[in-house]
């Protein structure tokens, strides 16, 4: 089955502790993108990768690192997270950049 | 530069009504168009695309979106909502390869029983 997965689902953590949320996807996608999801503001991407060992900047990449070390594999983490870094998170994958996105089902961080 | 606008923040209708999510976008050139449906606690889903061709296009779950480039509008419909139509909608616009897609802030949309 194509999917986008994502792990974890929920995570719980206190600022400053450094974590990373993987993604993954099945379908030899070359692009990848992180976005945060916030009341009101929709959709807003963080950092996103045309393929391997390329990244770039989203809208809102402060506070975030990427790296594209496989073409399946997309991890966004957060080195010293923060509590405005409180957000639900999803990966997506698609073929080209304004392609169909595939999103994974979201990770729910929460940052005391 | 682009951009998409969706003005209904919430939508509340009959179950059995017509649907009628708004869109507006604008790009510089002939733009790529997405609706995708988030159901609550899951990830977004495409409902159905533009890239060319027919003004009126097709998606899965019984929904259609037309394009009218004087209006600059994508507005999403359906004829007859049912309760799992319960969701937030998001209209995305993009464009040539180059391009990124912008997502819409969402329209909740609400089913009466």
């Amino acid at each position: 089955e194509a999917q986008v997965t994502q792990n974890p689902r929920y995570l719980i953590t206190v600022t400053g502790k450094k974590l990373t949320v993987t993604c993954s996807q099945n379908m030899n996608h070359e692009y990848m993108s992180w976005y945060r999801q916030d009341p009101g503001l929709g959709l807003r991407q963080i950092y996103y990768s045309m393929n391997v060992e390329v990244t770039d900047k989203g809208d809102v990449p402060e506070g975030y690192k990427v790296s594209r070390k496989e073409k399946r594999n997309f991890p966004l983490i957060l080195e010293s997270p923060s509590p405005n870094q409180t957000s639900l998170y999803f990966c997506a994958s698609s073929r080209a950049r304004t392609d169909t996105q595939y999103f994974g089902p979201g990770t729910r961080l929460t940052v005391l | 530069a682009q951009s998409v606008t969706q003005p209904d923040i919430h939508i509340t209708v009959s179950e059995g009504a017509s649907l009628e999510l708004r869109c507006n976008y604008s790009y510089g050139a002939t733009p790529y168009l997405f609706w995708y449906v988030q159901s609550p606690g899951q990830g977004l889903q495409l409902l159905l695309k533009y890239f060319s061709g027919d003004t009126l296009v097709q998606g899965i779950k019984g929904f259609e979106a037309e394009i009218k480039r004087s209006q600059s509008s994508f507005n999403l419909r359906k004829p007859s909502v049912h309760w799992s139509d319960a969701a937030e909608y998001f209209c995305a616009v993009g464009g040539n390869r180059d391009d990124k897609i912008i997502f819409g802030k969402g329209t909740r949309l609400h089913i009466l029983p």
